[in-house]
């Protein structure tokens, strides 16, 4: 099974600042990756898939990049409604609903 | 709108059986694969199985294979997942989610419920 880890774990930005996560796997997973958000008591929201491409209703803001092993999910001045947990997910083979990391915490600074 | 709504999670003794259910709208339910992900208390989320539009293939993670059974009716619009010979690892927020891409399963999920939950008592 492929393993996903996450960097960092918390990460303190102010509002209107850039923020930067990193998803690592454990090997190749091609451009088969997507990031989710995830606030408390909600359903998590699609963000990205296909390594770069954003979902439905989601903001220019948000901006994916990588290949192979290694992804960033970059938020470009970050408002106030995107702090949150940010989970990415490999779906490049088995098991076929992909396996997650273990997510990276957004918190305001 | 698409909407998923989850039921049937609650206290469940070690070694006990649960049904859960997941009515789903806004969208033509049998064209698209189906899948339950499951966050346990202060973890992150795992996919536990997946069906195809169809129901005709199944999926499931290792943890669970041989105790869990997904399955759907296309003519109900609902997505089920019975839960046999549950532990307390089990313990955990159970969310339907839906395949974004027609038909197959392939991991992306564009829509998900606000999770039903179940709990493991001894």
């Amino acid at each position: 099974e492929i393993v996903m880890t996450q960097s960092p774990a918390t990460l303190s930005v102010s509002p209107g600042e850039r923020a930067t996560l990193s998803c690592r796997a454990s090997q190749s997973v091609s451009s088969n990756l997507a990031w989710y958000q995830h606030k408390p008591g909600q359903a998590p929201r699609l963000l990205i898939y296909g390594t770069s491409t954003r979902a439905i209703g989601i903001p220019a803001r948000f901006i994916g990049s990588g290949s192979g092993t290694e992804f960033t999910l970059t938020i470009s001045s970050l408002q106030s409604e995107d702090f949150a947990v940010y989970y990415c997910q490999q779906y490049n083979g088995w098991p076929p609903g992909g396996t997650f990391g273990q997510g990276t915490k957004l918190e305001i600074k | 709108e698409v909407q998923l709504l989850e039921s049937g999670g609650g206290l469940v003794q070690p070694g006990g059986s649960l049904r859960l259910s997941c009515a789903a709208s806004g969208f033509t339910f049998s064209s698209h694969a189906m899948s339950w992900v499951r966050q346990a208390p202060g973890m992150g989320l795992e996919w536990v199985s997946g069906i195809t539009g169809s129901g005709s293939t199944t999926y499931y993670a290792d943890s669970v294979k041989g105790r869990f059974t997904i399955s759907r009716d296309n003519s109900k619009n609902t997505l089920y997942l019975q839960m046999h010979s549950l532990r307390a690892e089990d313990t955990a927020l159970y969310y339907c989610a839906k395949e974004e891409r027609l038909n197959a399963l392939y991991g992306v999920f564009d829509y998900w419920g606000q999770g039903t939950l179940v709990t493991g008592s001894s």
